[in-house]
């Protein structure tokens, strides 16, 4: 299968603990997102990376959050000191640089903070 | 700035019966506009995008969307439900000078009723 994987699909840990989550693209694919989605919500969007660069951040991204992609291949986001109000849904999408866009999303990282 | 609106957080058909989920947006450049589904426990899944080539995008499983500029709507339809319809429906749009971060509306959550 080349789509997007995520690993882990599941993860519970205890509120002050940190977390890593994993997303490995689509080979050929330079832009990598993350987004988080809790429920009854649409995804809201997190950061995205060309390549190696990360291009932009959300405001949703506190200084708790911290996303890498190194050498423009699997990216990870790290959240130090997790919270209750983390718990949610992270995913991850992938895309060639085209005006248009389109984002191949993986099955995404449930995150539940006791 | 972009957004997304979903006129409906739930809609419940007949199978056999149309389906009509509603979408407005709001984009201060000329927008990339696409319609996804989740099913439960499973990723998101690309419907159908527009990108300015045609107003009428045809998709898969059947599924069309009409993009009306003057109502600034993309509302999502098929003419005959399926059992297998039932799941949950995501309006977004993007722009392509903003790193395609993508927009999610709400959602919508359909119910076929056999």
């Amino acid at each position: 299968d080349t789509g997007v994987s995520q690993d882990p699909r599941h993860k519970i840990t205890k509120r002050g603990q940190n977390v890593t989550f994993r997303c490995d693209p689509i080979s050929e694919h330079n832009r990598l997102y993350w987004y988080r989605q809790t429920l009854g919500q649409g995804p809201e969007f997190l950061t995205y990376f060309q390549n190696e660069a990360q291009l932009e951040k959300s405001r949703l991204l506190s200084d708790r959050f911290s996303a890498e992609r190194p050498k423009g291949s699997f990216s990870t986001l790290e959240i130090q000191r997790t919270e209750q109000g983390d718990s949610a849904m992270y995913l991850c999408a992938s895309s060639l640089i085209s005006p248009l866009g389109e984002q191949f999303f993986g099955p995404g990282t449930r995150l539940t903070v006791l | 700035a972009q957004s997304v609106t979903q006129l409906d957080s739930h809609v419940s058909v007949s199978e056999g019966t149309p389906v009509l989920l509603r979408c407005n947006y709001s984009s201060s450049y000329s927008p990339s506009l696409f319609w996804y589904v989740q099913h439960p426990n499973k990723g998101l899944q690309l419907l159908l995008k527009y990108t300015s080539a045609a107003t009428l995008v045809k998709g898969i499983n059947g599924f069309e969307a009409e993009f009306k500029k003057s109502e600034t709507s993309f509302h999502l339809t098929k003419p005959s439900a399926h059992m297998s319809d039932a799941a949950e429906y995501f309006c977004v749009v993007s722009q392509s000078n903003t790193g395609n971060q993508f927009y999610f509306g709400t959602g919508t959550s359909l119910t076929v009723i056999p």
